[in-house]
């Protein structure tokens, strides 16, 4: 199974920060990543799939980069709303597997 | 709007079986693969298994692979997951998922139900 590892394990940030997640797969998923963010309580919401394409809906601050190994997941200007868990997962092979996850909090 | 919603979840023995439930509504359920996902409370996600659009193919974790049936009904919409010799491992919180794709497996999860909790004890 390709092993997803995000950085850091958990970050606290202000409001207005720019925020940037890492998650690196131990092989070559070619663009096959997308971003989950979850709050307490609730389901994972999808917010960027392929890498860089973001969900209808996401707000334009959310951003993705990379290829290969190498993924981030960007929040512009980090708002109140975005106080969460995000996990990173590979789609490229079988099976589909996720980072251990983000824990981001609002100073 | 798309909708889905897990039941079947509770209190089972170990070696006991359980049945999940997932409702799809809100888009054409028979277009789309479909997908298990399942969380440890507090802990992160683990992939279970995806179905094809008309029931014909299936996947598994090895975690589950035996253990576990996914299922679908398109007549009725819903999704199903069927576990058997449960034990304590397979305590979490089960979600069903649609694929990010139209038609195909893309393999990225777009909507979530809300999650059903299973949990093994005796």
């Amino acid at each position: 199974d390709i092993q997803m590892t995000q950085s850091p394990s958990s970050v606290s940030a202000s409001v207005g920060d720019r925020v940037t997640i890492t998650c690196r797969a131990s092989q070559g998923i070619y663009s096959w990543l997308a971003w989950y963010q979850q709050k307490p309580g609730k389901a994972p919401k999808l917010l960027i799939y392929a890498t860089s394409n973001l969900q209808s809906g996401v707000p334009s601050r959310f951003s993705g980069s990379g290829s290969g190994t190498d993924f981030t997941l960007t929040i512009s200007s980090l708002q109140p709303e975005d106080c969460a868990t995000y996990f990173c997962q590979q789609s490229h092979i079988t099976p589909p597997t996720f980072g251990q996850g983000t824990r981001l909090e609002i100073k | 709007e798309v909708q889905l919603v897990e039941s079947g979840g509770g209190l089972v023995q170990p070696g006991g079986s359980l049945r999940l439930s997932c409702a799809a509504s809100g888009f054409t359920f028979s277009s789309y693969w479909m997908h298990w996902v399942r969380q440890v409370p507090g802990k992160g996600l683990e992939w279970v298994s995806r179905i094809n659009s008309d029931g014909s193919s299936t996947s598994y974790a090895d975690s589950v692979k035996g253990q576990f049936t996914v299922s679908r009904d398109n007549a009725k919409n819903t999704l199903y997951l069927q576990m058997n010799s449960l034990s304590a491992e397979d305590t979490a919180v089960y979600f069903c998922a649609r694929d990010g794709v139209v038609g195909a497996h893309g393999d990225w999860f777009d909507p979530w139900g809300q999650g059903t909790l299973v949990t093994v004890s005796s």
